[in-house]
């Protein structure tokens, strides 16, 4: 069935360095790819998305970057700040439009 | 703008009583996702509507679950009766019509089930 994995499950960077988390999908068909950060006990939210027409989205200091043939997809931090610390949450668009998510990334950015 | 609304934030209940929540979707927004999210993972889908018609709602566990759109704008998550493997936050979120749309999330629902 449809599936996405992220990696890694945690990653802990100094303030400053930059965060890269990646993600694959099983669905070829998939075409919509968004990135959700969700603080402790709060909403998940769209910080950025890439569509399959694109390779690359940039956002300030967060870009996505997107490659059809291998199924994955990437977010990147950089200049990365202590107010970044959240879990971050990829996902793919599956048919019937639905939303497949992935595990998610804890990200600890220390001072 | 106001995001969308759920109610209650948090709810205790012990098992095989029953539970509701309830969703304000984004003013304008046609289509409405239930998802649950467990505990360290990410939210998985439980129902969705376009309008009042509920699209796609294979992930929903029909013999203890229900949901209703009635008017095509609020919506209601209903369990009954609660088992203890049914704590988790239960996500309303919300979207323009058509494929591709951004997805918004409410505050969720902390269901605790004793």
């Amino acid at each position: 069935g449809e599936n996405v994995e992220q990696h890694p499950s945690t990653l802990s960077v100094q303030e400053g360095d930059s965060a890269v988390i990646k993600c694959t999908y099983s669905d070829s068909a998939s075409n919509y790819f968004p990135w959700y950060k969700q603080e402790l006990g709060k909403r998940p939210q769209l910080i950025i998305d890439i569509r399959s027409n694109v390779g690359e989205k940039k956002d300030q200091r967060i870009a996505v970057t997107l490659n059809k043939t291998a199924k994955h997809f990437s977010l990147h931090i950089t200049e990365t700040q202590p107010e970044d610390s959240a879990v971050y949450f990829c996902a793919a668009h599956a048919q019937g439009g639905k939303l497949i998510f992935g595990q998610g990334t804890e990200l600890s950015v220390k001072p | 703008e106001a995001g969308v609304v759920q109610s209650p934030r948090y709810k205790i209940i012990e098992k095989k009583q029953p539970v509701a929540f309830w969703c304000n979707p984004i003013s304008g927004h046609n289509t409405l996702y239930w998802y649950r999210q467990n505990l360290g993972q990410g939210p998985e889908l439980l129902i969705r509507y376009e309008n009042e018609e509920a699209v796609d709602d294979s992930q929903l566990p029909k013999d203890r679950f229900s949901a209703e759109r009635l008017k095509g704008v609020d919506s209601t998550l209903k369990i009954q009766p609660a088992e203890l493997g049914d704590s988790a936050v239960y996500l309303c979120a919300s979207s323009l019509s058509g494929q591709l749309m951004e997805q918004y999330f409410g505050p969720g629902t902390r269901l605790t089930v004793t």
